[in-house]
């Protein structure tokens, strides 16, 4: 099994911040990374595909990127909406998702 | 619209069985591997399997292998997960979630672009 590890596990940012957050697998996975938006009481919410593919509708805000086992998604400019907890999932062995990173209000 | 229905809340008995369903709606049901995700309380999602309806190709992640069935029913585009003894711990929310493919480059690419509400499923004596 790919292990797939996040880090920050959680962050305080404010409004405007640049915010970056770390997805490490146990293993090489291609670029096969995908990363979601998930609020609460709500399904996760695509945001990038491919590693660094935003997907349509997802405000350009929100980047990827990354490759062999180190990868990252960003966010230029922390807005109210974007406080949430992010998820990567990776497709290269079956599928995992890692353990979550909370953005709160500071 | 692509839509993922899923059935409503359920409250079971450890040792009962149980069955949820994800009806699909707005797309050609058939060739589109669904997902299936467990997320306990106050945890991260959990990657449990999917089945490709086409040809009901089904692949379980190794926590869920034995534990779960998944399914789907092509006539009613109804992909289903279910338990035959359920345990407290499976408390939990279960979401479907259909998986896109996008051609980069040379290579298809992969993410779950739609998804169901969530069923809560409360396992409790």
């Amino acid at each position: 099994d790919i292990q797939l590890t996040q880090s920050p596990s959680f962050l305080s940012a404010s409004v405007g911040d640049r915010v970056t957050i770390s997805c490490r697998a146990s293993q090489g996975i291609a670029g096969y990374l995908a990363w979601y938006q998930q609020k609460p009481g709500k399904a996760p919410k695509l945001l990038i595909y491919a590693a660094s593919t935003l997907q349509s509708g997802v405000p350009s805000r929100f980047s990827g990127s990354g490759s062999g086992t180190e990868y990252t998604l960003t966010v230029s400019s922390l807005q109210p909406e974007d406080f949430a907890t992010y998820y990567c999932q990776q497709f290269k062995s079956n599928s995992q998702f890692g353990g979550g990173t909370k953005v709160e209000i500071k | 619209e692509v839509q993922l229905v899923q059935s409503g809340a359920e409250l079971k008995k450890p040792g009962e069985s149980l069955k949820i369903s994800c009806k699909a709606s707005g797309y050609i049901f058939i060739t589109y591997w669904i997902g299936w995700v467990r997320q306990m309380p106050g945890k991260g999602p959990e990657w449990m399997g999917m089945i490709y309806p086409g040809d009901s190709d089904i692949r379980y992640s190794p926590s869920f292998q034995g534990q779960v069935t998944i399914s789907a029913d092509k006539s009613t585009s109804t992909a289903f997960l279910e338990w035959s003894s359920l345990k407290a711990s499976d408390t939990a929310v279960y979401f479907c979630a259909r998986r896109q493919q996008w051609l980069v480059g040379d290579y298809y690419f992969y993410g779950m672009d739609v998804w169901g509400h969530g069923t809560m499923v409360t396992v409790s004596s």
